[in-house]
């Protein structure tokens, strides 16, 4: 297993600000992802965080948006840039730990709750 | 990539068994279902997975048909702390990564 600290829990932000989220592994991990919920909707994936290459972006989102940064296997970050209040979301870290099995479960973290103004 | 498709929501009396299905009718053969859920304001939790046979273990059960088009996660007893909504998920494999790809879930309630 893995257990999976965001950093911040929550936060409101003024508009045109940018937030940097912080998810902190307690193991070195293979894969490390980034998703956002909006209100009373499900998951949808932002992007795979990628150990020592840019991150790659799922259709819709993009660098400038949500730059992102993995120097190691046990640590990323994800800005959201330039807020709106449609950014208003709540942001979940989540990893596979095991590497080279195919079909191991992935583990979230408790996410950061933003709110924009 | 497969999809799935689930009731949008369930309920189930405390103590009852919840049994909760999921289509996955274009479901490739070396795809594994999985089911996670969500309670309240927390991440996702892992609950269980499988390619074509049944599977048990402390938390639930999962019966996947013969076709694997679809599956039925059964919480064997279930209790109020189970109220969350669940998600079953077709791993899709995506440049390298085996990213998860969330549906709607189902809304299971338990009531007393």
């Amino acid at each position: 297993s893995a257990v999976i600290s965001q950093k911040p829990s929550r936060d409101i932000c003024q508009r045109g600000t940018s937030l940097t989220i912080q998810c902190q592994v307690d193991s070195q991990v293979t894969m490390m992802f980034w998703y956002r919920q909006q209100p009373g909707q499900s998951l949808t994936l932002i992007a795979t965080a990628n150990q020592g290459s840019e991150a790659t972006y799922e259709s819709g989102f993009v660098i400038d948006k949500f730059p992102i940064s993995r120097p190691n296997l046990t640590f990323s970050t994800l800005t959201v840039s330039n807020m709106s209040p449609e950014d208003s979301s709540i942001y979940l870290c989540s990893v596979i730990p095991r590497q080279g099995v195919a079909n191991t479960e992935a583990f979230f973290g408790q996410g950061t709750r933003l709110t924009v103004v | 990539d497969a999809k799935t498709t689930q009731p949008t929501s369930m309920d189930c009396a405390e103590g009852r068994a919840a049994n909760l299905p999921c289509n996955h009718s274009t479901i490739s053969g070396n795809e594994y279902v999985y089911w996670y859920r969500q309670i309240h304001s927390q991440g996702p939790q892992y609950i269980i997975h499988g390619l074509k046979n049944n599977e048990t273990n402390e938390m639930a059960s999962l019966i996947i048909t013969e076709d694997r088009k679809s599956s039925t996660l059964i919480l064997p007893h279930a209790t109020l702390r189970d109220t969350a909504v669940y998600y079953c998920i077709v791993r899709v494999p995506g440049r390298g990564a085996q990213k998860l790809v969330f549906g709607q879930g189902t809304r299971l309630t338990i009531n007393p």
